[in-house]
């Protein structure tokens, strides 16, 4: 069973639309993480997410991204206006305790067209 | 800045041993990573090691650490059909400037078992 739970499972959006990808943790957790995988490529960081508020962010994770965490549960990504290279696995993790650990939930396949 | 490394694709036959490497750059204390991706699936956490240890044992999978060679090693002993999958080698630096929390990963390698 994983530690996240994330939706959907496969997201298929024209260029220049805004997706939100949801992460739904389990267990009541304040440490998450957003990576991508662009097919063939390696899994890159995005952003991370403590209290709600953005810990740590990458190059990657520019004006187009956000994240949040609006209802204390649900922690979202949002893509506000997308590319096709924004086409990629989307994972979410949750830290475990003393963030040594990362678990990952199972991806959204986002497919921009 | 770091960089992870590992070979693309490894056969073996049901039953014998797999050893996936892996070389990572970074010179600061380090926690190492071994995920495992079935298809469709998300990313396993299988085991981690500090950059302090040289040995962790977990049933049948074994990592190994050259740390004078960054080199990593995830040894699975009695390989089996269900093993098959794209295992992922990460490490996440501490300490030293680097980033801290994020995890660096390498490209995958792809595990076949053959029966």
């Amino acid at each position: 069973e994983p530690e996240v739970t994330q939706t959907p499972s496969h997201q298929v959006t024209q260029m220049g639309q805004e997706v939100i990808l949801r992460c739904v943790p389990i267990s009541n957790h304040l440490y998450f993480y957003w990576y991508r995988q662009i097919l063939g490529q390696k899994v890159e960081f995005l952003v991370s997410f403590y209290n709600n508020e953005i810990s740590e962010k990458s190059e990657i994770f520019d004006d187009q991204f956000s994240v949040e965490r609006p209802d204390g549960s649900n922690f979202t990504l949002k893509i506000r206006s997308t590319k096709l290279e924004d086409s990629a696995m989307y994972f979410c993790a949750r830290a475990g305790q003393g963030r040594t650990e990362a678990f990952f939930g199972q991806g959204t396949r986002l497919t921009v067209v | 800045g770091e960089d992870v490394e590992q070979s693309l694709f490894l056969s073996v036959r049901e039953g014998d041993s797999s050893v996936i490497n892996c070389t990572y750059t970074d010179s600061s204390s380090t926690y190492l990573y071994w995920y495992k991706q079935e298809p469709g699936a998300g990313l396993q956490l299988l085991t981690y090691i500090f950059s302090n240890m040289d040995m962790k044992q977990d049933q049948r999978l074994t990592v190994l650490l050259n740390k004078k060679d960054k080199h990593l090693s995830l040894r699975i002993a009695d390989t089996q059909t269900g093993d098959s999958a794209i295992y992922f080698c990460a490490e996440r630096p501490i300490g030293g400037g680097g980033s801290q929390g994020n995890l660096i990963f390498g490209k995958g390698t792809k595990l076949s078992v053959k029966p």
